[in-house]
């Protein structure tokens, strides 16, 4: 299998719940991505991993908590979450962190999150 | 803080006319991407330009970068409905993990 993939596509969850959205990226990429697509708004980048290594964290609330194992792999840990934080939840890794082409961000499919 | 503004927000067209979307930055960008995102699904890259001045070609579809690295058209010709899709520019600053979207074009080609 090629590319980034997600899992789950679709997650309806109340407010107390617990759940973990997955990315796996098979492109040996160094770098992986967390977005936030909400409806009529740019995408919000979340979190960004470098070589497994958080090095981007933009305010966002605690209520998610992104975990990277390797650099394959990438989840985003929710609980308690509000109504809000309804939105497509996009994953992408590039080659690197760095100039020019190898920024070039490859995204997954998402996973489309409704907090009920 | 860099910034991407895009325009048109919305495009609703005929199929087989042709169209120019912009995406515009005060800053300069090492090099700008451009997706098409299709409902429910995640953003397709369609091209990556680096140079300025640079022109990309892509079957109907022509990218060019500015001179200055700052902004970048999307022209479309003879639209077709499967280029329905928002369209978004993203740009790759000089500071490394700095990228950052545009809020995009949505494009409606109607048959």
């Amino acid at each position: 299998e090629t590319g980034v993939t997600q899992t789950p596509r679709h997650l309806v969850m109340g407010m107390t719940n617990k759940k973990s959205l997955k990315c796996e990226q098979h492109l040996g990429h160094n770098a992986m991505y967390w977005y936030k697509q909400s409806a009529k708004k740019p995408l919000e980048l979340m979190f960004v991993y470098s070589l497994e290594e958080r090095v981007e964290n933009n305010s966002v609330p605690s209520r998610f908590s992104p975990e990277c194992p390797n650099s394959s792999h990438l989840f985003l840990h929710l609980h308690t979450l509000q109504p809000e934080d309804s939105a497509l939840y996009l994953c992408a890794s590039s080659q690197d962190i760095g100039q020019g082409t190898t920024d070039t961000q490859y995204f997954g499919p998402g996973t489309r999150l409704t907090v009920l | 803080t860099q910034l991407l503004e895009q325009s048109p927000q919305f495009l609703s067209i005929q199929e087989g006319e042709n169209l120019t979307v912009y995406c515009n930055s005060s800053s300069v960008f090492s090099s700008l991407q451009w997706y098409r995102q299709e409902p429910g699904e995640g953003p397709v890259l369609l091209v990556t330009v680096v140079t300025g001045g640079e022109v990309k070609k892509l079957k109907r579809l022509t990218f060019q970068f500015g001179d200055a690295r700052k902004d970048s058209s999307l022209h479309i010709t003879a639209a077709q409905p499967g280029d329905t899709g928002l369209y978004l520019c993203a740009g790759a600053g000089n500071y490394g993990q700095n990228f950052v979207f545009g809020p995009g074009t949505r494009l409606s080609v109607l048959p």
